[in-house]
């Protein structure tokens, strides 16, 4: 079992659509980062939390620390929201760092 | 520089050479990254550094991975007798802290043929 996993793994939408991506984390996760990813490869951060709310745009990232869940939402998609959107964190113990990743959503929005 | 910069930004090796790729910072973020992306597949975390030192080293793939950092600013990812299956996107990312957003280089992609 993955240690962050994403939902769904495929996503596609209509120009306009309100899209929401979702992302489970487990026990030792305490930060949640939010990735995208254009084909050709670079990386791009879009938000890091650890708690609430961060707004960017178009772009809406939340998180329930409890739950041990996050989302991210794009609001008025557009097709050059398509990409890869990857959510990660850092799992901290004593003498050991590792950064977890989960294995993307690839979004498609069609015009 | 502006953001994280890395070089080479492509490199071509024979199986059994050895590779060094290059990664320079932003400047002032003490906490650096490696993470590696073969084809295809996700992103996968290879090394952390906080300032000069690896806290945590059990990431990398096999022995014939090392990593260093002096300065607490280029870092050197060195792979020994590369293997067709090192073949992938090597990428670098930095941060003002561990638990702070980091902002990545564009990577190196290494082939081995």
């Amino acid at each position: 079992k993955n240690e962050v996993e994403q939902s769904p793994q495929n996503l596609t939408a209509q120009e306009g659509e309100f899209i929401t991506i979702n992302c489970s984390y487990s026990v030792g996760i305490s930060a949640l980062h939010w990735l995208q990813q254009h084909p050709g490869g670079g990386i791009v951060s879009l938000f890091m939390l650890s708690s609430g709310k961060k707004k960017h745009g178009r772009l809406i990232a939340t998180i329930n620390i409890q739950e041990k869940h996050s989302s991210l939402h794009i609001t008025a998609s557009h097709p050059r929201d398509s990409a890869v959107y990857i959510c990660a964190g850092p799992q901290a113990t004593s003498g050991t760092y590792k950064y977890i990743f989960g294995t993307g959503t690839r979004l498609k929005v069609l015009a | 520089g502006a953001g994280v910069s890395q070089s080479p930004s492509n490199k071509v090796t024979e199986k059994g050479k050895d590779v060094e790729l290059r990664c320079d910072p932003i400047s002032g973020h003490t906490a650096l990254y490696w993470y590696r992306q073969s084809l295809g597949q996700g992103l996968e975390f290879l090394i952390y550094f906080q300032g000069n030192s690896a806290p945590d080293k059990s990431g990398l793939p096999s022995d014939r991975f090392s990593a260093e950092r002096t300065g607490g600013s280029v870092s050197t990812l060195t792979i020994q007798r590369t293997q067709q299956e090192d073949s992938a996107v090597y990428l670098c990312a930095s941060s003002s802290g561990s638990y702070n957003e980091q902002f990545f280089g564009p990577g190196t992609r290494l082939t081995v043929l």
